[in-house]
């Protein structure tokens, strides 16, 4: 167990719906990650937040969007959804250095139909 | 459980036999290199990770090894165990750019009894 909680494990919608991951980062890091995995992309970056700014930006679409709240958890909010959003949505928390490691989360199976 | 990909290269290994598994990195300027597992289910676990100042580091029962001349990374599993089966990821980061990881396609770890 990495300490990191996402919830819900499995989430199922149709296209066009909007949906929110949740992400509870271990205690005392202050660093969350978003990544997507899928079949063909493999384990992409999304965005990082640090202390509830933003921090890093990667190949995140302008439909996905996220935030960190004062207690440190996180939400991946995806909006306008297609089928080709369907993937493994995971998160990471690390502490503030930067070669602090990355704990993942378990991951939220994501399915549009 | 979920598959992570269906074209991941595999590496069948017979138990007690030691496993290699390769990665070649693209960004001569990483820095920082990480090795994970990932089960089928669940998030990527860490295993090791290396310095671009060092060539070779030990854990227990896995080597990494480094070689920037040719942007290789390799890890060595001593004595493979069923419960090493999984895919393998590598993972790199230029410090400097922030802390966004960039992952390797994987490889899958097949261990025979």
């Amino acid at each position: 167990d990495s300490g990191v909680t996402q919830t819900p494990k499995h989430l199922i919608t149709a296209t066009g719906q909007r949906v929110t991951l949740r992400c509870s980062p271990r205690s005392g890091d202050l660093s969350v990650y978003w990544y997507q995995q899928s079949l063909d992309q493999g384990l992409q970056f999304l965005i990082q937040y640090y202390n509830g700014e933003e921090r890093a930006k990667g190949n995140i679409l302008e439909r996905f969007s996220a935030q960190q709240f004062p207690d440190l958890h996180s939400e991946l909010n995806l909006s306008s959804l297609e089928l080709g959003d369907s993937a493994l949505y995971f998160c990471a928390s690390s502490g503030m250095g930067n070669t602090d490691t990355q704990y993942f989360g378990p991951g939220t199976r994501l399915t549009v139909l | 459980g979920e598959s992570v990909g269906l074209h991941l290269p595999t590496l069948s290994v017979q138990e007690g036999d030691n496993s290699i598994i390769n990665c070649a990195y693209s960004n001569s300027a990483s820095d920082y290199f990480i090795w994970y597992k990932q089960e089928s289910g669940k998030g990527p676990q860490f295993i090791i990770d290396i310095r671009s100042n060092m060539d070779k580091r030990q854990g227990q029962r896995v080597t990494v090894l480094l070689n920037k001349t040719v942007k290789h990374l390799s890890l060595q599993i001593a004595a493979t165990q069923p419960g090493d089966s999984a895919v393998y990821f590598c993972a790199e980061k230029e410090r400097a750019a922030g802390n966004k990881l960039t992952f390797g396609g994987g490889t899958r770890v097949l261990v025979k009894p």
